[in-house]
């Protein structure tokens, strides 16, 4: 059964700081993975997609990699923002399933001005 | 343009209602989906549903069904509501199993 992990569950940088998010899947068939970004009370908005061909994208100061063999998938963030500081979603298709998402409980962040 | 459209966004109902979400895309996706976020922000699947197949996420109760007038819709229906039902529902739809895009969500809360 897939499982995904995300490390750290909460993470306080100040401003102009670059970071790293961390994500983890314990099975390797998967199909992709996406970051998502949910603010408060919010919806989620896709931030990255990442097909598992794949071993990074790159959408404005966000850069995400994908090592699938070893399970694991980072997002990193350059000269972050207090705009940035919202709860990130890891989430893995599983290449079994019709697409079905499987979700990391999110890293949630907040840039200090 | 709104791409996933979901109604009503709150929802409050004492127990033992029956109650319906609804869910709209206008992608032309051919694929939906329905979400739990519960009081911890832990995202689960409850289903998933294109014109070939639905797939039911197996620890969801059969008080809970989504029913799809049209590859643009998919609702999601709850009958005898429990407390525990309380949390917020996300619609989403994609292309095959590609990026999803989410609905704005549906804070369900039950008395």
């Amino acid at each position: 059964k897939q499982e995904v992990t995300q490390i750290p569950a909460a993470l306080s940088v100040p401003e102009g700081e670059n970071l790293v998010l961390n994500c983890s899947f314990t099975d390797s068939a998967i199909y992709n993975l996406q970051w998502f970004r949910q603010d408060p009370g919010k919806g989620l908005t896709s931030l990255l997609l990442i097909q598992s061909s794949q071993r990074e994208q790159t959408s404005g100061r966000l850069n995400a990699s994908l090592d699938k063999s070893s399970g694991r998938s980072t997002l990193y963030i350059a000269a972050s923002q207090p705009g940035d500081s919202a709860t990130y979603l890891c989430a893995v298709t599983d290449g079994g399933s019709q697409g079905n998402l499987i979700f990391g409980k999110g890293t949630k962040l907040s840039v200090k001005p | 343009d709104t791409a996933v459209s979901q109604t009503p966004k709150y929802l409050v109902t004492q127990m033992g209602n029956d109650k319906s979400i609804k869910c709209e895309q206008n992608l032309g996706h051919d694929t939906m989906y329905w979400y739990k976020q519960d009081s911890k922000k832990f995202l689960k699947i409850m289903f998933s549903y294109n014109n070939k197949e639905l797939i039911i996420n197996e620890t969801v109760p059969n008080r809970f069904s989504p029913k799809s007038p049209d590859k643009a819709h998919l609702n999601l229906h709850i009958n005898s509501l429990e407390l525990g039902d309380s949390a917020v529902y996300f619609c989403a739809s994609s292309q095959d199993p590609r990026e999803q895009f989410f609905g704005p969500g549906t804070r369900l809360t039950v008395l």
